[in-house]
């Protein structure tokens, strides 16, 4: 089964800092994707990134950067230098086969706020 | 990039009535939408799963009867709730995706409010 587990339900930093948004998955599939959105108070979801679980390559874009470990089943994001704009909530997902298709499930979310 | 539009992105309605939802891909043919829902400070609930021209996909304690699902298009999924009630007023989210694997985009949210 699958299951997406984000311990942390909210984080406050102050404009500047880094921080890093944790993402545990668990599944019995080789092959499968993950996720990270984010939702800005506006609700619409935004996709930051995408990947699949045969490239655990680090990605770094800007002042994110996403850290896969498939030996620890982590999927974790850090945002460098954070900005009030940052604040948000932001979801970890994980997508794999079940009878009929994919199926993409969401963490709960980690409310983020970057305060000035 | 992909865009993934809904209409209306607020509705209220009184009790009883049903609300027409559609989700439109802009740019691209998704394949497969899914309809989510979201109550306040808590996830995404997928709802359903549709592919273009066949019956939705329903999860596990989600009336079909209640959640009227077409997808009669690849550009065009529409969810309707039938006889809404207050318990229905939520954030109704849909997303698409070009295939199997590839990444979800979604729309901007509809906010429906059941008086």
């Amino acid at each position: 089964a699958q299951k997406v587990t984000q311990a942390q339900t909210e984080i406050s930093v102050v404009e500047k800092e880094d921080v890093t948004l944790d993402c545990v998955y668990e599944t019995r599939d080789t092959t499968y994707y993950l996720f990270w959105y984010k939702q800005p108070p506006s609700g619409e979801l935004v996709f930051l990134i995408r990947r699949n679980s045969f490239d655990e390559q680090n990605e770094i874009s800007g002042r994110y950067s996403w850290n896969f470990q498939k030996s620890t089943s982590s999927f974790n994001f850090t945002i460098t230098a954070s900005q009030v704009v940052d604040s948000a909530v932001y979801f970890c997902a994980l997508s794999e086969a079940v009878t009929g298709g994919f199926k993409t499930i969401f963490g709960a979310g980690t409310r983020l706020f970057v305060k000035a | 990039g992909a865009v993934v539009s809904q209409h209306p992105s607020r509705v209220i309605c009184k009790s009883g009535t049903s609300v027409k939802i559609e989700c439109r891909s802009l740019d691209f043919q998704a394949t497969t939408m899914f309809w989510y829902r979201q109550f306040p400070k808590q996830s995404l609930m997928l709802m359903a799963t549709s592919n273009e021209g066949s019956k939705a996909t329903y999860e596990q304690g989600v009336e079909k009867d209640k959640f009227l699902i077409n997808h009669a298009s690849l550009t065009l999924s529409t969810l309707t709730v039938t006889s809404a009630h207050p318990e229905d007023s939520s954030f109704y989210i849909c997303s698409a995706r070009t295939g199997v694997g590839e990444t979800q985009y979604f729309g901007p949210g509809t906010r429906l409010l059941v008086l």
